[in-house]
C-alpha cells in the first residue's frame, strides 16, 4: 500500500530558530499533500495544503510567513517552522493520497515539536 | 462551513461491541471517513462511507445516512489494542476535515 515518510518523527529546538520537516511519498505520486497539527488530547487541524510546483494553500489563522511549505516534486514536500517559539511545539502530521487510489488518505507518522 | 461532533470519550470491555456516533454539518457531501489514531502515532484509514448503508470490514463497519447527516463507527469483539481515538472525518475529495475524536478505553 501507499506508504508516506516524514522525518524527523521528534525534534527539540531554542526558541528562535527553524525547523525543516520533510514528507516523502515512497511509491506513489502526490501532487497534493497536506499538513496537519494537532496539539495534546485534540484533534487534527489542517494548517496548509501543498501543491507541487505551485504556492501553498493556507488555513485561515495560519501564518504563511511562520509556516513556509515547498513541494518541489511530485514526492517530496518539507514544513519550515521559522523563528520557532515554544507555543509552537505540536505534533505535527502529513498526509497524501494516492492519485490513482480511491479512498483514504496516508498520513506520515508525525513529528513531535518541542520548542525550549 | 463544516462540523462533526462524536462522543469525547467512550469505554467499554473487552469482548463487548461499541458504537460511536458522528452527526454532521456541511454545505457538500462527498463521504464519511473514519481513522484510528493511537497515542503518539499516525492516524490510520478504517473506512469511508459515500452512500447510505452499511460497510463491513473484519471487526470494524460503518454506517452513513445522509438524509439524518449522521453516521457511527461500530467496532466489534473489542480488543485491548483497540484502545485509541477514532475520528470521523468529512472527507470532501480534496481534503478532509476532522471531527473532535472519541477515546475509547477498553477495559479488560
Amino acid at each position: 500500500g501507499a506508504v508516506v515518510s516524514q522525518h524527523p518523527s521528534r525534534v527539540i529546538c531554542k526558541s528562535g530558530t527553524s525547523v525543516k520537516i520533510e514528507c516523502r511519498s515512497l511509491d506513489f505520486q502526490a501532487t497534493t499533500m497536506f499538513w496537519y497539527r494537532q496539539f495534546p488530547k485534540q484533534s487534527l487541524m489542517l494548517m496548509a495544503t501543498s501543491n507541487e510546483g505551485s504556492k501553498a494553500t493556507y488555513e485561515q489563522g495560519v501564518e504563511k510567513d511562520k509556516f513556509l511549505i515547498n513541494h518541489a516534486s511530485l514526492t517530496l514536500s518539507t514544513l519550515t517552522v521559522t523563528s520557532a517559539h515554544p507555543e509552537d511545539s505540536s505534533f505535527y502530521i502529513c498526509s497524501a493520497r494516492e492519485d490513482r487510489s480511491g479512498y483514504g488518505y496516508t498520513f506520515g507518522s508525525g513529528t513531535r515539536l518541542t520548542v525550549v | 462551513g463544516q462540523s462533526l461532533e462524536q462522543p469525547s470519550e467512550v469505554t467499554a470491555v473487552e469482548g463487548a461491541i461499541v458504537q460511536i456516533n458522528c452527526t454532521y454539518q456541511t454545505s457538500g457531501f462527498y463521504g464519511l471517513s473514519w481513522y484510528q489514531q493511537h497515542d503518539g502515532g499516525a492516524p490510520t484509514f478504517l473506512s469511508y462511507n459515500a452512500l447510505d448503508g452499511l460497510e463491513e470490514t473484519g471487526r470494524f463497519s460503518s454506517f452513513l445516512s445522509r438524509s439524518d447527516s449522521y453516521g457511527y463507527l461500530l467496532l466489534q469483539e473489542l480488543q485491548m489494542k483497540d484502545s485509541a481515538s477514532y475520528f470521523c472525518v468529512f472527507d470532501a475529495g480534496n481534503m478532509l476535515t476532522f471531527g473532535g475524536g472519541t477515546r475509547l478505553m477498553v477495559k479488560p
